[in-house]
């Protein structure tokens, strides 16, 4: 049983450029959920997506920052025009979603560096 | 919303000690306590939860407990070993909502 991928792993852009993050759950999971790690901090949640539907985006910043999870493919979490301070690392996570489970299993997340 | 305080920071046991990591939460509406191991570079993995109708909860080597009343959870890690280093994350989740909000982490180093 597959766990939670993401790709790409490592991601360097340029000042301006955009980043594009991919995330797959877990096989049977339908949650989706993207954190923020900077050097030598904790996570810090983003977003909470179901298929098709933003649960909730209070984590993600207003401007620049939009995330996805369609009917079929990945979950994308998109970075547009980058800046120096985007650069840490990205998790995706993945649940269930059913009745009273709350594990979250998380990917080995994206490193995206901004020069 | 929820506000997670972990300490200590860091933590430097010898070999076959005890490591004991605390955290506090802010919301009483949390109900579900995960700690997360992360070695560098590497994702953070589910070790042991807890939810808000028990006490303790054990699972090998590793145990944690929750006080509801003083709203803080620990997590517990007996005969340390050095493949235990790492840095620990403990997380609260509330009742309406299935973001985790997480402590600042700890990071622990066993000295063989």
């Amino acid at each position: 049983n597959a766990g939670v991928m993401q790709n790409p792993r490592h991601l360097v852009r340029r000042r301006g450029q955009e980043a594009r993050l991919r995330c797959s759950p877990m096989k049977g999971h339908s949650h989706v959920y993207w954190y923020r790690q900077l050097p030598e901090e904790g996570l810090k949640f983003m977003v909470y997506l179901q298929k098709e539907n933003i649960i909730d985006e209070s984590g993600m910043p207003k401007e620049r920052f939009s995330a996805e999870f369609p009917k079929e493919g990945p979950s994308i979490l998109r970075i547009q025009q980058v800046v120096r301070g985007d650069s840490a690392a990205y998790f995706c996570a993945s649940s269930p979603g059913q009745g009273s489970t709350k594990e979250q299993y998380f990917g080995p997340g994206t490193r995206l560096t901004v020069t | 919303g929820e506000n997670v305080e972990q300490h200590p920071s860091t933590l430097s046991v010898q070999e076959g000690d005890s490591a004991v990591i605390k955290c506090t939460y802010s919301d009483s509406a949390s109900n579900y306590f995960p700690w997360y191991k992360q070695e560098l570079g590497k994702r953070p993995q589910l070790i042991i939860d807890i939810r808000s109708n028990v006490g303790e909860k054990k699972d090998q080597r590793i145990a944690v407990t929750l006080n509801k009343t003083a709203k803080h959870f620990s997590l517990h890690i007996t005969e340390t070993q050095p493949e235990d280093s790492a840095v620990y994350f403990c997380a609260a989740m509330d009742t309406g909502r299935r973001a985790l909000t997480f402590g600042s982490g700890t990071r622990l180093q066993v000295q063989p």
